[in-house]
């Protein structure tokens, strides 16, 4: 069974402190998301990343894919209140499972 | 209106009720999903269907029911279900299966 791992599972930090997420599994994945979700609403996608080594940037959010396609990383600079939520991957497997990891609950104190 | 919408928001239910989920998307997508999520456990993937027939069925219990009678709407018919079934039900749609998917707001199941 294909997992993704993510961690950790819930950050408190402060506004202005950086931080990084992490999405590690076992498998090779075809390609990786990022979702973000608020209370009350569904996820929204952030970035996809297909390419192993690829780095996508999304204003204060820097998306990593893994040279072997099986970990991905965000990191937010300068965190602020409105980063707040649930942050989600999302892994496509070769076969074209799609699997989601657990979740990081990130709360930016103000 | 647009996106993906899911009715009712917030249901609560007795453990010998039956209800129905309704989500509809106008996106024009030919995937649609159900998801449960659960506190600190990932997504679980109840459904799938693709164009309108169901592909994929993760070991979900009976008392569990989908239904896809076009591209645009899917229901979760509930039946005599218990308290751990209590979660959020995340309805969501692709343009086709495995592409970037687009989420309802989701509705909070709570079951007594």
């Amino acid at each position: 069974t294909q997992l993704l791992e993510q961690s950790p599972q819930f950050l408190s930090i402060q506004e202005g402190e950086n931080l990084t997420v992490y999405c590690n599994s076992s498998s090779v994945f075809s390609s990786l998301q990022w979702y973000r979700q608020e209370p009350g609403e569904g996820p929204v996608l952030l970035v996809t990343v297909v390419t192993g080594g690829e780095v996508k940037k999304l204003k204060r959010l820097t998306f990593q894919f893994g040279d072997a396609r099986k970990d991905s990383s965000l990191h937010i600079t300068a965190a602020q209140p409105g980063d707040t939520g649930l942050y989600l991957c999302r892994g496509s497997s070769n076969t074209g499972k799609l699997i989601f990891g657990q979740g990081t609950t990130l709360q930016v104190k103000p | 209106e647009t996106g993906v919408t899911q009715t009712p928001r917030h249901l609560v239910m007795g453990m010998t009720n039956k209800k129905s989920l309704k989500c509809e998307q106008h996106l024009g997508h030919n995937a649609m999903y159900w998801y449960k999520q659960s506190a600190k456990k990932p997504l679980e993937l109840m459904f799938v269907y693709s164009l309108e027939e169901r592909v994929e069925n993760n070991s979900v219990p009976s008392r569990f029911s989908p239904e896809c009678p076009n591209s645009s709407h899917l229901f979760l018919h509930l039946h005599t279900l218990q308290p751990e079934d209590s979660a959020l039900y995340l309805c969501a749609s692709s343009q086709v299966y495995g592409n970037t998917q687009y989420f309802g707001p989701g509705t909070r199941l709570t079951v007594l």
